[in-house]
Parts: C-alpha cells; structure tokens; sequence
C-alpha cells in the first residue's frame, strides 16, 4: 500500500466552524490532490498540487484553499464550513512519469457539517 | 464541467456470473481508468487504457477504450464474493493533465454467494 496517511479520518464540525483536513505521505511522490466523494458523483477534484508551494484549482474549489508547505503534506481548508461540504475527503498521489491517471489513493476523511 | 455517465447505476449477480459495465462521454478523452473501491478505503486502479481501441486485461477483467475516446467498458468473468465493491470509471485529458481525473458516478455491485 503506498504510504499516504490522512487525518482525521472523521469529523463532525459545526457550519461556519474552519477545517482542516491533512494528507501525508512517505513516496516522496511530486503530485498531490484533494478528490470529495458524493453519491451520484462520484469523486471529484477540489485542489491539486505539482510541488511545494505550487497548488491550482479543480472542478469544485469554491469554499476550499490548500497548502502545500513541504512535499510530504498537503493541507485542505474549509475556512468557514457549510452544509454542503459534508463529503468524504480523499487524498491522492502520484509521480511524473508515471502515466496519466494512475492515482494512489488514502483511506478518505468523513467530514460531516452541522 | 466535462461528465462521464457510467451505468449500470448497481448490479445484484450471483457468485459465477459475469458482469459488464460501461462509461460514456460527450467529450473525447487520451486516457481512460477504471478503478473499484472497497467499503471504508480509497479507490484502487484496476485497469489503465492509452490508446483508442485499446483492449486489456488484469485476471477476471477486461476493459477497452473505445475507438471514438468517448467511451470504455469493463468485464469482470466468472464473480466472485471479494469483487463486491464500488466501480468507477475515470477519464483525462492526458498529456500535462496527469491526475486530474473525471469519474463516473461509480457502479456498486453485489455479489451472492
């Protein structure tokens, strides 16, 4: 299994309450990214990351910022939480040079907002 | 935003059979995945497709990638109970696109022993 760990694994916060949701991981894998699972829609991306310090909107970035201070941590904020964030929060990784699409996956964080 | 329909929605099989599913898209895409998910963890790739008409197999399973790059399916033969799970399809644009993924709302299948 490659090595991601996210934390926590699950929240129950109150809206309007920030959040902060950590991915980290031992590859020393360049690409990081911020997926939220929801029925019907699968997953989607929220934020991504080709390096240190360079980070750059998904499909459903609205409402989330990211940071990406050293390679092994990426850090997704919800700066004042509502109802519609209750997802499930997955982190990736990947390498470049590897093929496109070929994402290893973390165990998620189950966010539930009040 | 780009979306791939992917059905069936579930599958309710007997241990034996086999199962097909597929993904289909308005707007082409180079590359195209399909991964499963497994209750309380994270999606893991099953199956990665390149190349227009593209046919590949991993054990039980079987995917292409079809010749118009807006579509791609995934045959899984003779189920088994541990093939239980959730299955997407992902699509990319490829090139710098790298994983920045589009995905099917995902087929949950059951399997009866």
């Amino acid at each position: 299994d490659a090595g991601i760990t996210q934390s926590p694994r699950h929240k129950v916060t109150e809206t309007g309450t920030p959040v902060t949701l950590r991915c980290h991981q031992t590859e020393n894998h360049r690409y990081m990214y911020w997926y939220r699972q929801d029925p019907g829609h699968g997953l989607r991306l929220i934020h991504y990351s080709y390096g240190v310090k360079d980070t750059d909107k998904g499909e459903v970035s609205d409402g989330y910022s990211v940071s990406r201070s050293k390679t092994e941590d990426f850090l997704l904020t919800l700066e004042s939480a509502t109802s519609s964030q209750t997802s499930v929060y997955f982190c990736a990784i990947s390498e470049p040079g590897h093929y496109t699409g070929e994402l290893f996956f973390g165990e998620g964080s189950r966010l539930t907002v009040l | 935003g780009q979306q791939l329909n992917q059905s069936p929605q579930s599958m309710f099989i007997q241990e034996g059979e086999d199962v097909s599913m597929n993904c289909t898209s308005s707007s082409i895409f180079n590359t195209w995945l399909w991964y499963k998910q497994d209750p309380g963890e994270g999606p893991v790739l099953l199956i990665a497709l390149y190349k227009a008409g593209e046919l590949t197999s991993n054990g039980r399973l079987t995917a292409q990638f079809g010749i118009t790059r807006k579509d791609s399916f995934l045959n899984i033969s003779a189920s088994i109970p541990s093939d239980v799970g959730i299955y997407f399809c992902a699509a990319a644009a490829g090139g710098t696109s790298y994983g920045k993924l589009t995905f099917g709302q995902g087929t949950i299948l059951t399997v009866h022993p």
